[in-house]
């Protein structure tokens, strides 16, 4: 079953302005790690924020996590055309073997 | 470095007929292996991961099995493909640590005609 549920399904924003994408899940989770996928391509890992922590960053990428709220956010700031991409959200459960569980993403369009 | 091999990178299938996807990983040991199939415009639904040579635990009850010969191969198959079993399959890893993160294959486009 689905467990991250990111929000909006689509953004369409224009180059050099912030985007931001937020995921919620349902039950406790080891880590939660942010994705994105090129059109027809495999997914790259973007960045894990662990349980215990509360924001990371990395370039110009920033992720929070509210485990009360059971909620995340990413926010690329300075959006590039190249950020156009499918962005998810996939929570850690840890049952022998990392089992990730992904959300059904944002898609996102940066305009020129 | 490690790399991830994934192979076809497209396929067209008849119905009934059968599948073998192969996906190799390199340049690490003893890793966790995954398929992932994702819908068009969908998520990723984890269909079967390996912690181990032939030790595989299936998530989704359906038309497929996944085999572990080796310690860095992952075979995805079908006896008899189904309509419903087209779309993108990826293969990835992890390392054994925790919180590893997945490294993806390019996947592989299966179209069930």
């Amino acid at each position: 079953s689905q467990q991250g549920e990111e929000d909006p399904q689509a953004l369409s924003i224009q180059e050099g302005e912030n985007a931001t994408m937020n995921c919620s899940y349902k039950t406790s989770i080891n880590n939660l790690q942010w994705y994105r996928q090129n059109s027809g391509r495999g997914l790259v890992h973007l960045i894990l924020i662990r349980s215990n922590e509360r924001e990371k960053h990395s370039g110009r990428l920033r992720v929070t996590l509210d485990t009360s709220k059971k909620s995340s956010s990413l926010l690329i700031t300075a959006s590039r055309a190249a950020d156009t991409a499918s962005y998810f959200c996939a929570t850690g459960q840890i049952q022998g073997a990392q089992k990730l569980v992904f959300g059904q993403g944002t898609r996102l369009t940066i305009n020129p | 470095s490690q790399t991830i091999h994934q192979w076809p990178a497209t396929l067209v299938q008849p119905v009934g007929s059968p599948l073998s996807l192969e996906c190799t990983v390199e340049g690490t040991s003893n890793p966790n292996l995954y398929w992932y199939r994702q819908a068009a415009g969908r998520g990723l639904q984890l269909l079967f991961y390996s912690v181990g040579i032939g030790q595989i635990s299936s998530e989704v009850p359906q038309n497929l099995s996944a085999s572990r010969p080796q310690d860095r191969q992952f075979i995805l198959s079908s006896k008899k493909l189904l309509l419903s079993d087209s779309g993108f399959y990826l293969c990835a890893w992890t390392g054994t640590a925790f919180n590893s993160p997945l490294h993806f294959g390019n996947g592989t486009r299966l179209t069930v005609t």
